[in-house]
């Protein structure tokens, strides 16, 4: 079974700031994807960005990237600029892409952009 | 126009009643999911349906019944509603093909059970 751990609860940042969220997964597939998504407190759940597992290269979108690194089943999430909108929920999910297609996500970590 | 909705979006009632949630989706996808987020706010898949057949079914108890008259609908029914039941639950869809699978979420139904 698929496990996705976010080992940091709560973060907090200074606008214009970086920080990293971590996020840690267990599978034994070799096909799969990795997202990151955001929960504002209006609670409706907004994709960040997302990783084929085949693809080396990673991913970006704008201010967001990740630093996926396949080996040691690590995703990282890297917020520069960081503003008061970032302030969230950010949530790491993981897809198989074989069998059903159903999102393992991590506990989330709360993030807090501070002025 | 809303991509994926839910009503209602707040839903308060009584233990042991029955209520639903419904959801719709406009973007065409032959995928659709509840998810429910606890009071710790964590994720977790509990139906999906392809095509309006059942393909994932995660360990829910039986008062919960999914029911997709058609894939642009998945309502979810829950009977003698309990307390354990509050939270937020997510309706979502997917195309299951291209764009990495992502998923869009509805906006969520906070149901609080006193």
């Amino acid at each position: 079974a698929q496990t996705v751990t976010q080992s940091q609860p709560e973060m907090s940042v200074q606008e214009a700031e970086t920080v990293t969220l971590s996020c840690t997964y267990d599978t034994s597939e070799s096909n799969y994807y990795l997202f990151w998504y955001k929960q504002p407190p209006s609670r409706q759940m907004i994709l960040v960005i997302r990783q084929e597992a085949y693809k080396q290269q990673n991913a970006t979108e704008n201010r967001f990237s990740v630093n996926f690194q396949k080996a040691a089943k690590s995703f990282s999430l890297k917020i520069s600029d960081s503003q008061l909108g970032d302030t969230a929920m950010y949530f790491c999910a993981f897809m198989k892409t074989s069998g059903t297609y159903k999102y393992i996500f991590g506990t989330g970590t709360r993030l807090k952009v501070l002025a | 126009d809303t991509a994926v909705s839910q009503t209602p979006k707040y839903l308060v009632t009584q233990m042991g009643n029955d209520k639903s949630i419904k959801c719709e989706q406009n973007l065409g996808h032959d995928t659709m999911y509840w998810y429910k987020q606890d009071s710790k706010k964590f994720l977790k898949i509990m139906f999906s349906y392809n095509n309006k057949e059942l393909i994932i079914n995660e360990t829910v108890p039986n008062r919960f019944s999914p029911k997709s008259p058609d894939k642009a609908h998945l309502n979810l029914h829950i009977n003698s509603l309990e307390l354990g039941d509050s939270a937020v639950y997510f309706c979502a869809s997917s195309p299951r093909t291209g764009r990495g699978y992502e998923q869009y979420f509805g906006p969520g139904t906070r149901l609080t059970v006193t």
